[in-house]
């Protein structure tokens, strides 16, 4: 299958600062890409979709000006994480749509806040 | 909207069964759906994709099949082995969404 990467896997940050997560599309193009969030022993809730050459689409209760998304390529979305708060800590994941509609995942980024 | 529902949330077998792992959804009005396993503190790995056109997918001992009309779709492990052991979980998009709604997963250990 089409491979996913995520930089970096594991990040740990003081609370105000702003981190910058990379998700690729190594082997294929993706007009698309989703942001995912996963807080411990529960399943992934969808951010955004991030749409290459326009604005992402958020969810109903996710901040835009909080979780910023960059399409700038067809490989590559970036999430960056405003003024980090330790509610932020989680599990963050994207993932990449090939033309065949079958989604694939990235590794995931840890974040930690302190 | 969707919602998803796996059955059952966890499961302990000794090596070598075969399982069903159960998923239900509310809204049929899908193209696809896709089965994936998580293993802790990493992301998914994507197992079968059905489409709405098919009944059944297989790859090597895994199963899936659907039933858009009952809202449900069904994962078989054959002879399950202690590598399987992960947190399963089946994604169907909402209706006219590119995004997958995921259920909260069945975890499965196997023992040896």
């Amino acid at each position: 299958g089409a491979v996913v990467s995520q930089h970096p896997s594991r990040v740990i940050c003081k609370s105000g600062t702003s981190v910058k997560i990379e998700c690729r599309s190594l082997d294929f193009q993706a007009t698309t890409m989703f942001w995912y969030r996963q807080f411990p022993k529960q399943s992934l809730m969808l951010m955004a979709t991030s749409n290459e050459g326009s604005k992402a689409t958020y969810e109903q209760g996710v901040e835009k000006d909080k979780f910023l998304i960059n399409h700038a390529s067809l490989t590559l979305s970036t999430l960056t994480v405003t003024s980090a708060h330790p509610e932020d800590s989680s599990f963050y994941i994207c993932s990449a749509r090939d033309d065949g509609y079958e989604q694939f995942f990235g590794p995931g980024t840890r974040l930690t806040v302190l | 909207k969707q919602e998803v529902t796996q059955i059952p949330a966890a499961l302990s077998v000794p090596e070598g069964e075969n399982l069903v792992l159960n998923c239900s959804f509310t809204d049929s009005a899908i193209y696809n759906l896709q089965w994936f396993r998580q293993d802790p503190g990493k992301g998914l790995t994507s197992l079968l994709l059905i489409q709405s056109s098919q009944r059944e997918q297989t790859s090597g001992r895994l199963n899936a099949s659907l039933d858009k009309s009952s809202g449900r779709s069904t994962l078989y492990i054959a002879a399950s082995q202690p590598g399987d052991s992960a947190t399963y979980l089946c994604a169907p998009p909402p209706p006219g969404r590119r995004a997958l709604t995921f259920g909260s997963g069945t975890r499965l250990q196997v023992q040896p």
